[in-house]
């Protein structure tokens, strides 16, 4: 089955810090990749829509400055957190769809949980 | 706007027992699609089932089914003979057929807890 691979899995930062999530497609191309943010035991909120080659579509609320996204290749899509602060400690999550698989489900990774210090 | 209600934030079963988990959607699309994934408290995402809005029949994949109701849009998700195994989060989630992105929007999820 399709495999997306997430790196790292955990980890922890200094405040201002930045750091950088790779989110991977590892069988299959990914024309688009979704990063989610999860909060504990509530739901996955959208942060923005990465389709290879363009520039990420942001959801209203999320900072484009603070979140970086690109996706530079049908394969990998990267989040980088810059000048991390406390708040922005979350569970981070990535999907990709397969090229052309509109009805097919989202691959997830296995997430990554930042804790900013 | 698309919106997914999960009303249940927690469901208790009895090990080998059915149970239902609860989904309505409010859209105005005439084509979309119907999610279920489960995530463990390692936090992986984990597909179950698929429902599209033209299906006819209800899905099923081995102990999940997806109780379609489309006049009601409502779309729950029924977990027969559940194990320890199936405790977990839950979460319904629909397919925007809007643009070209077809992004998913999720519920806030039900926590299912199996007790043996």
């Amino acid at each position: 089955g399709a495999v997306v691979s997430q790196h790292p899995s955990r980890v922890i930062c200094k405040s201002g810090t930045s750091v950088k999530i790779e989110c991977r497609s590892l069988d299959f191309q990914a024309t688009t990749m979704f990063w989610y943010r999860q909060f504990p035991k509530k739901s996955l909120m959208l942060m923005a829509t990465s389709n290879e080659g363009s520039k990420a579509t942001y959801e209203q609320g999320v900072e484009k400055d603070k979140f970086l996204i690109n996706h530079a290749s049908l394969t990998l899509s990267t989040l980088t957190v810059t000048s991390a602060h406390p708040e922005d400690s979350s569970f981070y999550i990535c999907s990709a769809r397969e090229r052309d698989r509109y009805n097919s489900p989202l691959h997830f990774g296995n997430g990554t949980r930042l804790t900013v210090t | 706007a698309q919106k997914i209600t999960q009303t249940q934030p927690g469901m208790f079963v009895q090990e080998k027992e059915a149970v239902t988990l609860d989904c309505t959607y409010d859209t105005s699309d005439q084509s979309y699609g119907l999610f279920w994934y489960k995530q463990p408290s390692s936090g992986e995402m984990i597909f179950l089932i698929y429902q599209g809005s033209y299906d006819e029949q209800n899905a099923t994949e081995g102990r999940y089914s997806l109780n379609f109701q489309k006049a009601r849009k409502s779309a729950n998700l029924v977990i027969s003979a559940s194990q320890l195994g199936d405790s977990a989060m839950y979460f319904c989630a629909m397919r925007d057929s809007g643009g070209s992105n077809y992004k998913l929007t999720f519920g806030k999820g039900t926590l299912l807890t199996v007790n043996p």
